[in-house]
């Protein structure tokens, strides 16, 4: 059980186009999901914390315009980035925490979604 | 704030010999939980423990254990007769108190290379 799936796995867009993950919890509802970056060789940055239906929370320094998050059912989230540019270019990560959970601190990661932007 | 400290960025070691990847840790909070994940060539975080603020006993899972010392502050993972497998990047986090978020605080992870 808690499986959460991540979808395209891999993407590649051009340069000014916006692109859609998405991030599911398969098993479970999740009331909140969290977005990660991750760039080559570097630490997982949370960027924003998504509940559902009510508008998400951004991290210092990440654009909300940029990056539009819709946590529009308890079981899914997405993240578009728009307008992307190529130091859009990461290792994107969700994670989502049941609404049920057997402890407050309980989340369940992804398998990510690699953009590169050309 | 929180903030988690893997000094280690880079550990090669030759099949079978023992291996300790460290990490420190900062938070006010009193309640909180640290994790370790795996993140192995492919990417996906693969969760290897968690353990909360009051329990202070020492974990062994197979060839995995880990050393929590509030003391210092210390959440350090030993992995005894290494593999090749066990190759990846392994990442140290903090989970505490904030409210309904629990957000994760991440180290900047320590790549573990094992050669035969």
């Amino acid at each position: 059980g808690a499986v959460v799936s991540q979808h395209p796995s891999r993407v590649i867009c051009k340069s000014g186009t916006s692109v859609k993950i998405e991030c599911r919890s398969l098993d479970f509802q999740a009331t909140t999901m969290f977005w990660y970056r991750q760039f080559p060789k570097k630490s997982l940055m949370l960027m924003a914390t998504s509940n559902e239906g009510s508008k998400a929370t951004y991290e210092q320094g990440v654009e909300k315009d940029k990056f539009l998050i819709n946590h529009a059912s308890l079981t899914l989230s997405t993240l578009t980035v728009t307008s992307a540019h190529p130091e859009d270019s990461s290792f994107y990560i969700c994670s989502a925490k049941p609404a049920v959970a057997g402890d407050i601190y309980e989340q369940y990661f992804g398998p990510g979604t690699r953009l590169t932007v050309t | 704030a929180q903030k988690v400290t893997q000094a280690q960025t880079e550990i090669s070691v030759v099949e079978k010999e023992d291996v300790t990847l460290d990490c420190v840790y900062e938070t006010r909070d009193t309640t909180y939980y640290l994790f370790w994940y795996k993140q192995p060539p492919s990417g996906e975080l693969v969760f290897l423990i968690r353990r909360n603020s009051f329990d202070e006993q020492n974990e062994i899972s197979g060839r995995y254990s880990w050393n929590f010392q509030k003391s210092t502050s210390s959440f350090n993972f030993t992995i005894t007769a290494s593999q090749v497998v066990d190759s990846a990047v392994y990442f140290c986090a903090l989970n505490s108190d904030t409210g309904t978020a629990s957000k994760l605080t991440f180290g900047t992870g320590t790549r573990l290379q094992v050669t035969l």
